[in-house]
């Protein structure tokens, strides 16, 4: 059984359009983060949700808005896809916020034309 | 802000070469250290970590040393495998004013080679 999985695991798009990738855990875990990680392999975290709510949110655009329906999910809206935003972004679960084992999925590689 | 430093790669190794990564860290408190392993087409895993300073973390052969004097946590292994290719992630983690999120370094491919 996959412990935390992503969809898709690829995803090509034009500029300006709107995309989202989904995140599932099935461990139980009460947190979730959303990390990116660029063309260099510098991966940093963006989001973090515990019960459903956002705890940490780094510097990252408005255009990318988290969504958690429930704790076992969640979800990366981002409007108007810009080049930059081409990077492999990484969901990843951990037991509550204080513990340092995460547990990551296996990647999204968005590619923005 | 709290950093991590790794070894520029990618470093290839022969068959049952002794491998070490070698990681620096800058954090204004205690943090915890970890070693996280990506097999190609997977996400990250926890290969090893170390809590505070002296303890060493061991997993699968590889091992790392918590150096507080040397704010360092290299990752060593004696004997590698092909299997072992993979980019290996430094990183911390300061639990210090409420704040637990992971900081990584950038990676470092390993490429075993028969």
């Amino acid at each position: 059984d996959t412990a935390v999985s992503q969809t898709p695991k690829y995803l090509v798009t034009q500029m300006g359009n709107d995309k989202s990738i989904k995140c599932e855990q099935n461990l139980g875990h009460d947190t979730m983060y959303w990390y990116k990680q660029d063309s260099k392999k510098f991966l940093k975290i963006m989001f973090s949700y515990n019960n459903k709510e956002l705890i940490i949110n780094e510097t990252v655009p408005n255009r990318f808005s988290p969504k958690s329906p429930d704790k076992a999910h969640l979800n990366l809206h981002i409007n108007s896809l810009e080049l930059g935003d081409s990077a492999v972004y990484f969901c990843a679960s951990s037991q509550d916020p204080t513990q340092e084992t995460q547990y990551f999925g296996p990647g999204t590689r968005l590619l923005v034309l | 802000g709290d950093s991590v430093t790794q070894m520029e790669g990618p470093v290839t190794l022969s068959e049952e070469a002794f491998l070490t990564i070698n990681c620096t860290y800058t954090a204004t408190g205690y943090p915890s250290l970890f070693w996280y392993v990506q097999y190609p087409g997977e996400g990250l895993q926890l290969l090893l970590k170390a809590t505070k300073a002296d303890d060493k973390g061991s997993n699968k052969g590889f091992e790392a040393t918590y150096r507080k004097e040397t704010t360092s946590f290299h990752l060593e292994k004696g004997s590698v495998q092909v299997s072992d290719s993979a980019v290996y992630f430094c990183a911390l983690q300061y639990s210090g004013a409420g704040s637990y999120q992971l900081t990584f370094g950038k990676g470092t491919k390993l490429s075993v080679i028969p």
